[in-house]
């Protein structure tokens, strides 16, 4: 079968590598994503977003992959800086419930030099 | 644009004691959302309100009330606070719409222990 990855609480990278968090989602019925990160003593702030008609959505530096066969979605980042470290927290939406969001349980990010 | 402001930032209560926090938004957004944010935890709605005067109940709303009297603030009331409403409260808004994103904007937080 197909090889999803797990969601993990804490990841820890080399400045300069790749890296990838995953968050599997709940409701086979949400129709919109959001990827959101989240810095110390901060309010979450919207990275990138993908509806679910798509499957890869590309920003700067950022990617993510939505597999809704086994509802599962991918952050990539590239190159990972200093300051990429934080809490990302994926969201999932369906249309008509009053842009209520349903937050994952998040994933810390550090990020060594 | 100031965005979303909440205040007070940090407050310490006694149990039993109330208070209001306030969220204000300057982005004309329809909805508005109280969460409470545990931690390692993710974020968990408590209200949201889909417009002026409209309040509803979210995922966690026991001991809390809110009002949306006018459409750029929303506000959090707690009647008896106990400390298992120590957290951190997030207020976000956001523009709904066909075709819009439903991104969120969030507020900076409010820090509240209950001793």
């Amino acid at each position: 079968g197909e090889s999803v990855g797990l969601h993990l609480p804490t990841l820890s990278v080399q400045e300069g590598d790749n890296s990838i968090i995953n968050c599997a989602y709940s409701n086979s019925a949400s129709d919109y994503f959001i990827w959101y990160k989240q810095e110390s003593g901060k309010g979450p702030q919207f990275i990138i977003d993908i509806r679910s008609n798509m499957d890869k959505r590309q920003g700067q530096r950022v990617t993510v992959l939505l597999n809704k066969t086994v509802k599962h979605l991918s952050l990539q980042i590239a190159a990972t800086q200093p300051g990429d470290s934080a809490v990302y927290f994926c969201a999932e939406n369906f249309n008509t419930n009053a842009g209520k969001s349903t937050f994952g349980d998040g994933t810390t990010l550090t990020v060594k030099p | 644009n100031a965005g979303v402001t909440q205040t007070p930032k940090f407050r310490v209560l006694k149990t039993g004691q109330s208070m209001t926090l306030l969220c204000a938004q300057d982005m004309n957004h329809e909805y508005m959302y109280w969460y409470r944010q545990d931690p390692g935890m993710g974020l968990r709605l408590i209200h949201y309100s889909v417009g002026e005067g409209t309040t509803a109940k979210g995922e966690v709303p026991d001991g809390y009330n809110v009002s949306r009297l006018k459409k750029q603030n929303f506000l959090l009331g707690l009647e008896s606070a106990a400390p298992s409403q120590t957290s951190v409260y997030f207020c976000a808004s956001s523009y709904p719409g066909q075709g819009v994103t439903y991104e969120q904007y969030f507020g900076p937080g409010t820090r509240l222990t209950v001793t």
